[in-house]
This record gives C-alpha cells, structure tokens and sequence, in this order.
C-alpha cells in the first residue's frame, strides 16, 4: 500500500543552527507534499506544501524540496529558534479532480531546538 | 473564527460502553476526515466524507463509525470500543482535499 517514511524520529539542535527532515513516498501518482507542525497539546497546522510540478519553495527560514525521480521530500528549517520545537510530519497524497485527497503521513519527527 | 471543533477533549472510559465525539467546523468544507494518532506509527485516516451523505474507509476502519448528516457535523462512533482504541483522535476538514485544518484532538482512554 502507500507509505511514507519519515527520518529522523527526534533531532535535537542548537539554537541558530539548520535542521533538515527527509521523507520518502511510494505512490509514484502523489503530487501534493504538506508539511504540519504539531505543537504540544494542539492538532497539527500546515506550515508549508509543494505540488510535484515544482522542485522548490521556501517561506522565510522554512524550505521544502521534492525530488519526484527519487521520490524524496524534504523540510529545511533555517535559524531555528526555541518556538520551532515541535512535531512535525511530513504528508503525501494524490490531488486534483477524481482523488479523494487523502494524507499519507510520515511518522513524525521530534524536533528539539535547544536555547 | 474559522475552526475545527471536537468533544470531548478528554474521555476514559470502559470496553463496551458506546461512545461518540463530536467534529464541527465552520469553514464550509466538503472534505473531512477522522486520523488517530500513536506513538511512532503518525497519524492514520480512520474515515472520511467528500460530502453529505458520502462516506468511505480509510486505513484503519475497524471499530469505528461515521455519519455525515449535515456540512458541518463528522461525528465519530465507536460502538463497542476496546482498549486497542486508546487512542489520540483528530478531526480534519479541507475544502476539496487540500490543506486540511485540525481539530484541537480528543484523547480516548478505554479501560
């Protein structure tokens, strides 16, 4: 079935330094790549996505790649700061007219920015 | 505000004993879904609804029901639950499958 996998479970870094999460997907038809960040006691909330017609797209410290041949996404958050820790997930699914949009989820990623 | 609702936040309960929680959103949206959440496995689509009267299966269906009488409502049912269902619960909705807006989550504990 669809899969996503997502690496590491838990990053931990100093304040300022980058961070970098990777997922890999299976579904060859996925197209829409989310990233949610998950704070403690709270849903998750959608910091940045990509569609698979675009290799790149940042927002400020937050970047996200997707390399469609090897089925590979990423979330780089620059200058990471104490209020950047959090869970965050990394999701895939096919949308667009006839798919049902369903998130794929990666298994999160502990990220712990240390001051 | 726009917003996902859910309730409760917070219910333990025992094996058997038929329970529903509730998801309301106010944004119009056709999508919404039920995920639970476990410790390393992320989340997992429970059920979903494209629209009134329209629901499916997601990846772990087993125990659990939906209804979707109205826009707005997705209320979630477990029938008979069991303690395999403890569980941390969300609520999403999207407006045609897009960026999904979550609920605050209901933990489930079921003794």
């Amino acid at each position: 079935g669809e899969n996503v996998e997502q690496h590491p479970s838990t990053l931990s870094v100093q304040e300022g330094d980058s961070a970098v999460i990777k997922c890999t997907y299976s579904d060859s038809a996925s197209n829409y790549f989310p990233w949610y960040k998950q704070e403690l006691g709270k849903g998750p909330q959608l910091i940045i996505d990509i569609r698979s017609n675009v290799g790149e797209k940042k927002d400020q410290r937050i970047a996200v790649t997707l390399n469609k041949t090897a089925k590979h996404f990423s979330l780089h958050i620059t200058e990471t700061q104490p209020e950047d820790s959090a869970v965050y997930f990394c999701a895939a699914s096919r949308f667009g007219s006839g798919n049902t949009g369903k998130l794929i989820f990666g298994q999160g990623t502990t990220l712990q920015v240390k001051p | 505000e726009a917003q996902v609702t859910q309730n409760p936040r917070y219910l333990i309960t025992v094996t058997g004993k038929k329970l529903t929680v509730t998801c309301s959103q106010n944004m119009n949206h056709e999508y919404m879904s039920w995920y639970r959440q476990d410790p390393g496995l992320g989340l997992r689509q429970i059920y979903y609804s494209m629209n009134v009267e329209v629901t499916d299966k997601g990846d772990v269906p087993e125990g659990y029901k939906v209804s979707r009488k109205e826009k707005r409502n997705f209320p979630l049912i477990l029938e008979s639950p069991s303690p395999n269902q403890t569980s941390l619960y969300f609520c999403a909705s999207s407006l045609y499958g897009g960026e999904q807006f979550f609920g605050p989550g209901t933990r489930l504990t079921v003794l």
